[in-house]
């Protein structure tokens, strides 16, 4: 079974950072691609970001409104995902989410981000 | 970016009775691949949301038979057969075909 738990999440300033971790289980990690939505307080769904697998190169893609702030990262050893967030501001007070591939197959319980001075 | 649009917004149904939600997409679908990755999710009430269906029509493992997905191209349908208590949540739909991945707006299916 899929499982995937998020952690990291707190109160944070606007212009700080912040690092989410996805650490996942009951698959092998390494032969999947990773990604990250959020969903802000009252709101619907939206997709922040993805990484492929390393057979895939490993890369990145990133939704508009956080490319070149955030920054997607894997560790295959310990099975975790990473999501480092920087310059964070107001509108990324969310609970974000990982899944499993692009195609969101399985999610976490998601981790609380409160931007806010 | 592909705009998905969902309708109706709410959905109140009676127990036992069908509901079906639309999805449809501003553009095609279809991947070079030949694959359509159109997916439905559940949101129940204070949990996470939860895949249902993905590439249009496959229903994820534990998912009752009760829901099913259909369409092709720009315009896609989740129907549950008969509403039972536990279906109350939001749904919504997601391309993954043309990046970004976009959602559309969530169905308020509730109980009359």
């Amino acid at each position: 079974e899929v499982q995937l738990v998020e952690s990291g999440g707190g109160l944070v300033q606007p212009g700080r950072s912040l690092r989410l971790s996805c650490t996942a289980s009951g698959f092998t990690f390494g032969d999947y691609a990773m990604s990250w939505f959020r969903q802000a307080p009252g709101k619907g769904l939206e997709w922040v970001g993805f990484i492929r697998s390393k057979a895939y190169g490993g890369t990145t893609e990133y939704a508009a409104s956080v490319k070149g702030r955030f920054t997607i990262s894997r560790d295959d050893s310990k099975s975790i995902a990473y999501l480092q967030m920087n310059s964070l501001k107001t509108e990324d007070t969310a609970v974000y989410y990982c899944t499993r591939g692009v195609a969101a197959a399985g999610w976490g319980q998601g981790t609380l981000v409160t931007v806010s001075s | 970016d592909v705009v998905m649009t969902q309708s109706p917004l709410s959905l109140p149904v009676t127990l036992g009775q069908p509901a079906s939600i639309s999805c449809r997409s501003s553009q095609s679908l279809v991947y070079s691949d030949g694959n359509t990755y159109l997916n439905w999710f559940q949101q129940r009430p204070g949990q996470s949301p939860r895949r249902l269906i993905y590439k249009v029509s496959n229903r994820d493992s534990g998912v009752p038979d009760r829901f099913s997905g259909s369409g092709s191209g720009t315009d896609f349908t989740l129907k549950i057969s008969r509403v039972e208590a536990e279906d109350v949540g939001v749904y919504y739909c997601m391309q993954g075909t043309h990046w970004p991945v976009t959602f559309g707006q969530g169905t308020k299916v509730e109980i009359k």
